[in-house]
């Protein structure tokens, strides 16, 4: 079983609807990243959280460490936000090994 | 001015040769990565390094070779390449080792033959 599962791995959206995806993990960590993958194939870093939550513009991550959870929340979809979306942790004394989920291919439909 | 590059963007070779990939960070970042994402867009990563030293050195196979000339490079050689080594490689760069914000590059898809 793979320690970082995210849920679900497929989701079809309506423009303008909230988008919640999940990734639970079942290791320790010190810190948790959400990346978006575009359909191109390139990777960007949208997030990194050890605790709480953070917003940026329509994207907002949380992060419950007790509960090993996290969620990447997007508010008012859009067709532009159609990507795959990752987790990955780093566990302590890994160095900055990121070890990831197998992402949630997202598609908003207009 | 790209942030990561990698060179080449495709390449497709045959069965047994030997191809290299290359990587170059211009952030000034002392960390660099090589990750592989296989046919199911599952992503893992191969090796690290930090100030030109091997930090992480996965499960590969020893056809595997990562070369750190300076910081700002790390490329990734390939013998005897194999059907199975077919994915996207990724290279990424952080400041420090201690697991930071990573910036990655567009990637390198390999097509073995």
């Amino acid at each position: 079983k793979n320690e970082v599962e995210q849920s679900p791995q497929n989701l079809t959206a309506q423009e303008g609807e909230f988008i919640t995806i999940n990734c639970s993990y079942s290791v320790g960590i010190s810190a948790l990243h959400w990346l978006q993958q575009h359909p191109g194939g390139g990777i960007v870093s949208l997030f990194m959280l050890s605790s709480g939550k953070k917003k940026h513009g329509r994207l907002i991550a949380t992060i419950n460490i007790q509960e090993k959870h996290s969620s990447l929340h997007i508010t008012a979809s859009h067709p532009r936000d159609s990507a795959v979306y990752i987790c990955a942790v780093i566990k302590p004394a890994s160095g900055s090994r990121l070890t990831f989920g197998e992402g949630t291919q997202l598609t908003v439909n207009p | 001015d790209t942030a990561v590059s990698q060179t080449p963007k495709y390449l497709v070779t045959q069965m047994g040769n030997d191809k290299s990939i290359k990587c170059e960070q211009n952030l000034g970042h002392d960390t660099m990565y090589w990750y592989k994402q296989d046919s199911k867009k599952f992503l893992k990563i191969m090796f690290s390094y930090n100030n030109k030293e091997l930090i992480i050195n996965e499960t590969v196979p020893n056809r595997f070779s990562p070369k750190s000339p300076d910081k700002a490079h790390l490329n990734l050689h390939i013998n005897s390449l194999e059907l199975g080594d077919s994915a996207v490689y990724f290279c990424a760069s952080s400041q420090g080792p201690a697991g930071r914000w990573q910036y990655f590059g567009p990637g390198t898809r390999l097509t073995v033959t």
